[in-house]
C-alpha cells in the first residue's frame, strides 16, 4: 500500500541554520503531498502542500518541491529560527480522496 | 466558528472498560475524519464520514472500534473492551469537502490521549 518515510529525527540545529527534513514516498497514481507541523501543546496543522510533480509549496519560509522522478518532497529552510522548533510529519493523499498517510514524524530543535 | 475540538482531553480507563471520544468539527464542514496516533509516530487513518455516512472505515484496527456521526456533525468514537494496545493519541479533523477532485484541507482537533492501564 502507499507509505511514506521520512529522517528519523531529532534534528538539532543552531538559529539562522540550513534545514532539509528527507521525505520519500510510495504510492500508486498521482498523490498530493504535504507538511504537517505540530507545535508543543498544539494541534497538527498544514505548513505547506503540493498537489502535482514539479509544484513547489511554500509558506512561512519553508519550501518542498513535488519531484515525481525520485518520488521525494523534503522539507528546506535557509534560516530556521528558535519558534520552529516542532515535529514535522511529511504525509500524501491519493487523488480523489482526503484520506491522509502520514510518515513518521521528525521532531527540529533550533537553539539560540 | 471556532476550530475542531475534542473531549474529553484525557482519558485513563482500566482494561476491559469501554469509552467513548467525542469530537466538534468545525461547523459546516462535510468531512470528518479520525485517526489513531501511538507514541512517536505518525497518526494513522481510522475511518471517514461524509455528512452522516461512513464512507471508509477501513482503517478501524477491530470491531471493538465503532465510529458514528448520526447527524452529520458531532462525531464519537467508541472503543469497547479496551485492551493497553489502545493506549494512543486520537485526533478528530474535518475539511469543508466542498471542492470534488482536489485535496479538501483538513483542520485537526488537539486531540484525546487514552491510556488504557
Amino acid at each position: 500500500g502507499d507509505s511514506v518515510t521520512q529522517m528519523e529525527g531529532p534534528v538539532t540545529l543552531s538559529e539562522e541554520a540550513f534545514l532539509t527534513i528527507n521525505c520519500t514516498y510510495t504510492a500508486t497514481g498521482y498523490p498530493s503531498l504535504f507538511w504537517y507541523v505540530q507545535y508543543p501543546g498544539e494541534g497538527l496543522q498544514l505548513l505547506l502542500k503540493a498537489t502535482k510533480a514539479d509544484d513547489k509549496g511554500s509558506n512561512k519560509g519553508f519550501e518542498a518541491t513535488y519531484r515525481k522522478e525520485t518520488t521525494s518532497f523534503h522539507l528546506e529552510k535557509g534560516s530556521v529560527q528558535v519558534s520552529d522548533s516542532a515535529v514535522y510529519f511529511c504525509a500524501l493523499s491519493e487523488r480523489n480522496t482526503d484520506k491522509l498517510i502520514f510518515g513518521t514524524g521528525t521532531r527540529l530543535q533550533v537553539f539560540p | 466558528g471556532a476550530g475542531v475540538s475534542q473531549s474529553p482531553r484525557y482519558k485513563v480507563a482500566k482494561r476491559g472498560q469501554d469509552v467513548a471520544l467525542r469530537c466538534d468539527p468545525i461547523s459546516g464542514h462535510v468531512s470528518l475524519f479520525w485517526y489513531q496516533q501511538a507514541l512517536g509516530q505518525g497518526p494513522e487513518f481510522l475511518t471517514y464520514f461524509q455528512n452522516e455516512a461512513q464512507l471508509d472505515k477501513s482503517g478501524l484496527p477491530s470491531d471493538r472500534f465503532f465510529a458514528e456521526r448520526p447527524e452529520g456533525s458531532v462525531s464519537t468514537l467508541k472503543i469497547q473492551r479496551t485492551q493497553q494496545e489502545d493506549s494512543a493519541v486520537y485526533l478528530c479533523a474535518s475539511s469543508s469537502g466542498l471542492l470534488a477532485g482536489a485535496y479538501n484541507e483538513q483542520f485537526f482537533g488537539p486531540g484525546t490521549r487514552l491510556t488504557v492501564l
